[in-house]
């Protein structure tokens, strides 16, 4: 049980250039979210999704675009990258229904993304 | 909408001194709440989470949290902390019915040996 598993863990872009990061969970949650980490900002939500095939937009959407294709991988890409997308990426899954409904998000180890 | 303010957002003890975290939230309906801390290099953990009951919950590794629905606070306590709880802590809330959770800011903790 690997939980949540972040692909890549680190990558270097030069501006412009595209990617996608892949979040995939054994865990069979539902919910899945994807969060950008910044200095004395915390957690920021971007995108999350509550079931494959939905997607909703977060706190600071823009310049990202994400897929929930399979219940267990949610993706984030990068269409056009820039250097404020400079960031630690987090991915997050958590269960939604019945008494599970409240429970806590379950965090991925990270992608460090640098953007030059 | 929803928000978190952590007061602190550094703070600096020396080993078996007692620890408040302070964290107040804007919400205007039932709340989950949640603290979570990050070790140097490492993903956020779960350390507490109240979702109704007893107002006094206890968490992991001898930290508690008292939420207070008066004053909208959802401070971290611990007694006595020790050089592994450097970190960063994160308050978050959750509205009952939301799909999301929204994080505070972060304090960061440095504990001397």
């Amino acid at each position: 049980n690997a939980g949540v598993t972040q692909t890549p863990k680190f990558r270097v872009l030069k501006t412009g250039q595209s990617m996608t990061l892949l979040c995939a969970q054994d865990m069979n949650h539902e919910y899945m979210y994807w969060y950008r980490q910044d200095p004395g900002m915390g957690l920021r939500l971007i995108h999350y999704s509550v079931g494959e095939g939905t997607t909703a937009k977060g706190e600071v959407p823009d310049g990202y675009n994400v897929s929930r294709l399979k219940k267990q991988n949610f993706l984030l890409g990068l269409e056009s990258a820039a250097p404020s997308q400079t960031s630690v990426y987090f991915c997050a899954s958590s269960y939604s229904t019945g008494t599970r409904y409240n429970q806590p998000q379950h965090f991925g180890d990270g992608t460090r993304l640098s953007i030059l | 909408a929803q928000s978190v303010s952590q007061h602190n957002h550094h703070v600096i003890l020396s080993e078996a001194a007692s620890l408040e975290l302070g964290c107040n939230y804007s919400y205007g309906g039932t709340v989950n709440l949640f603290w979570y801390v990050q070790y140097p290099g490492q993903h956020l953990q779960l350390l507490l989470k109240y979702f109704s009951g007893d107002p006094l919950v206890k968490g992991i590794k001898g930290f508690e949290a008292e939420f207070i629905k008066s004053k909208f606070s959802f401070n971290l306590r611990k007694p006595s902390v020790q050089w592994s709880d450097t970190a960063e802590y994160f308050c978050a809330v959750k509205g009952n019915r939301d799909d999301k959770i929204i994080f505070g800011k972060g304090t960061r903790l440095h504990i001397l040996p």
